[in-house]
């Protein structure tokens, strides 16, 4: 059975710095494209960045270029992203997804991440 | 504001079709594949449709996608209320090099 299990969220003041995590399991990670995604307090999905299988190739929103980091550790089966600079607009819950015949097939719970003073 | 253009709302009888409707451009739609999502409250999304008519194992045939140029179409025939859910068609966009959503499509089953 696929699962992703992100961890990581937290309430962090602007400016700070979060480190998520997801672990999956139930599948050969390193065969696939994994992407992030969030969704802002009762807003839609926002794509955020994903990464090849070897780490290769990275896409990011605009939004986060130049402040967060998408990486992913094979060997381990966990795919990470950096956030740095926070800001109040990057709240949201963040979803971990495999990427599966250009699409995600598979998403995780999400972990909440709150950017407030 | 999104990159992919839904209609915010739709509504429907129990047993009646209903369509959701995706609009972009040539960078994304265009020319790129389309996938569905559905996202009943307070869960994750759940893919409904990838490359813009397939459906996963699981996934009801009552769920169709297609594609015209730069739109794309999700149904939903035989109604039901646990169908009531928000709806994203989501693809790539080549000009942005990122993928792309659209703002979503809220389904109220009456």
């Amino acid at each position: 059975e696929v699962q992703l299990v992100e961890s990581g969220g937290g309430l962090v003041q602007p400016g700070g710095s979060l480190r998520l995590s997801c672990a999956a399991s139930g599948f050969t990670f390193s065969t696939y494209w994994m992407s992030w995604v969030r969704q802002a307090p009762g807003r839609g999905l926002e794509w955020v960045a994903n990464i090849k299988q070897d780490g290769s190739e990275k896409y990011y929103v605009d939004s986060v270029k130049g402040r967060f980091t998408i990486s992913r550790d094979n060997a381990k089966n966990s795919l990470y992203l950096q956030m740095n600079s926070l800001r109040d607009e990057d709240t949201a819950v963040y979803y971990c997804a495999r990427d599966n015949y250009y699409a995600s097939d598979y998403w995780g719970q999400g972990t909440l991440v709150t950017v407030s003073s | 504001q999104s990159v992919l253009t839904q209609s915010p709302s739709v509504s429907a009888a129990p047993g009646q079709k209903v369509t959701i409707s995706c609009s972009g451009s040539s960078s994304n739609i265009g020319n790129n594949y389309v996938s569905w999502y559905q996202q009943l409250p307070g869960t994750a999304p759940k893919l409904l449709i990838y490359t813009n008519n397939k459906r996963p194992s699981g996934i009801p045939d009552r769920f169709s996608g297609s594609k015209s140029g730069t739109s794309a179409t999700l149904g939903i025939t035989g109604l039901q209320t646990g169908d009531e859910a928000d709806y994203y068609c989501g693809t790539w966009d080549s000009s942005l090099s990122a993928g792309v959503f659209g703002g979503g499509t809220k389904l109220t089953v009456l």
